[in-house]
């Protein structure tokens, strides 16, 4: 069965430093990894995928994350966050099809993101 | 349409009662999936539709909760005899194909049983 550690509930950051949240994922076999962000009173927001090639993927909002195989992680990170960045993110996975695609998608429990001014 | 269209965004249903929950995909979408969020926990997987078969029930909690999607366009999540604990955020995604891309998920509808 696959699963998502997301192992910080909570993170707090100064505005204009680097955030990062992390992420541990199980998936048999290769993994298709995804960040959803949630505003409040909103529905959830893709924000970047990894299936394979660079370990570095950028994604919107000048969010990137970083996949490491040997340590089963997907952080998620900016260089300078913004208090507009305040949100809970959500960190997703699936197993990578042969097809190159993917079926059911298991997220985590989330880690709430809070930018100070 | 531009964007996952769920209705309503809010039901409140009296404990034993019968729901249906609507979701819109994008127009030529194929994929679409249900999730439920409850509260402060991340999406939970119910099932996945690709064109008018459920490619995947796995995550229906019961034999109460039921979805159909006959034209493979719009889809609708039914539940029978609601519980409190079917209080939840429904989420409905969709996607352009098995595997393409991220999800685009709709609001939800937040659905509360008394």
């Amino acid at each position: 069965a696959q699963s998502v550690a997301q192992p910080e509930d909570q993170v707090n950051v100064a505005e204009g430093n680097p955030l990062t949240v992390k992420c541990t994922y199980s998936v048999s076999g290769n993994p298709y990894l995804f960040w959803y962000v949630q505003y409040p009173n909103r529905g959830l927001q893709f924000l970047l995928k990894y299936i394979t090639g660079d370990n570095l993927v950028k994604g919107s909002y000048g969010f990137e994350a970083e996949f490491n195989k040997s340590q089963t992680s997907f952080h998620l990170k900016k260089p300078s966050a913004l208090v507009s960045d305040s949100a809970l993110y959500f960190c997703a996975v699936s197993p990578l099809l042969n097809s190159g695609g993917y079926q059911k998608v298991t997220f985590g429990t989330g880690t709430k993101l809070q930018v100070i001014p | 349409g531009a964007g996952v269209s769920q209705t309503p965004s809010n039901k409140v249903t009296e404990k034993g009662k019968y729901v249906e929950l609507r979701c819109d995909p994008i127009s030529g979408h194929t994929a679409l999936y249900w999730y439920r969020q409850s509260l402060g926990q991340g999406p939970e997987f119910l099932i996945y539709f690709q064109g008018t078969g459920a490619a995947d029930d796995s995550g229906l909690p019961n034999d109460r909760f039921f979805a159909v999607r006959p034209e493979g366009s719009v889809s609708t999540l039914k539940i029978q005899r609601t519980e409190r604990g079917d209080s939840a955020v429904y989420l409905c995604a969709s996607s352009p194909g098995q595997g393409m891309g991220g999800y685009t998920f709709g609001s939800g509808t937040r659905l509360t049983v008394v």
